[in-house]
């Protein structure tokens, strides 16, 4: 499986932008990028997804480098609930089925 | 509507029994999926399935562990003689279809404890 790599933390403040850097250089041309997080006590939660454009939803938008060799999930105004472990998760090949969670990036709001 | 539901909650047995756990996945969904978590670690995938048909169940970390989904709508995950290493939060999840694509909806988890 190609992976991922991400920094084992981040902290924003309240209101503000967050960008969460992920670094998957071993992709390959059939690999969708996804974003899920996982808040305290709870299961992970989808937050977006991606192929070779960039992509808006309610949530997040997910910014993919040209060369797709590293995508950058975009919290436009952090929120306190959006304090949870973010997971960046490559899906294709012959594991298409299945997530592979790495550490994920523990983001940090502050009031 | 309803999301993905998972029974037991919390479920404490002793070393060597069997165990149960029951997951109904989001009506319609055709794709089911299991993961186990430690604590502090991302989830761990088990074993899926498309419709009733077991696709993946390299996750499987022995022959104690398996998992049925008969009818293609709920899934069993049978944990059989456990152990006490057996103790984590189990997950399942489901999505309409299976595909890069498609994104996996997860329930509350079970929390088995093995004593």
């Amino acid at each position: 499986d190609a992976k991922t790599t991400q920094p084992n933390s981040m902290e924003s403040n309240e209101e503000e932008p967050v960008h969460l850097p992920c670094n998957h250089s071993t992709i390959s041309g059939t690999d969708y990028i996804h974003w899920y997080r996982q808040l305290p006590s709870q299961g992970p939660e989808y937050v977006i997804h991606g192929l070779t454009s960039n992509v808006n939803n309610r949530m997040a938008s997910l910014a993919i480098a040209e060369d797709r060799k590293s995508s950058t999930l975009i919290l436009h105004r952090a929120t306190l609930r959006d304090a949870a472990v973010y997971y960046c998760i490559l899906r294709g090949g012959t594991s298409y089925g299945k997530l592979t969670f790495g550490q994920g990036t523990i983001l940090t709001v502050h009031p | 509507g309803a999301g993905v539901s998972q029974s037991p909650r919390y479920k404490v047995t002793k070393r060597g029994q069997d165990v149960a756990l029951r997951c109904d996945p989001i009506s319609g969904h055709v794709s089911l999926y299991w993961y186990r978590q430690a604590l502090g670690q991302g989830p761990e995938f088990l074993t899926y399935f498309n419709y009733e048909a077991q696709q993946d169940k390299s996750g499987l970390p022995n022959d104690r562990f398996s998992a049925e989904r008969p009818e293609g709508s709920i899934s069993t995950l049978t944990i059989q003689r456990t152990e006490q290493r057996d103790s984590a939060m189990y997950r399942c999840a489901s999505s309409l279809a299976v595909g890069e694509g498609y994104e996996q909806y997860f329930g509350p988890g079970t929390r088995l404890t093995v004593t």
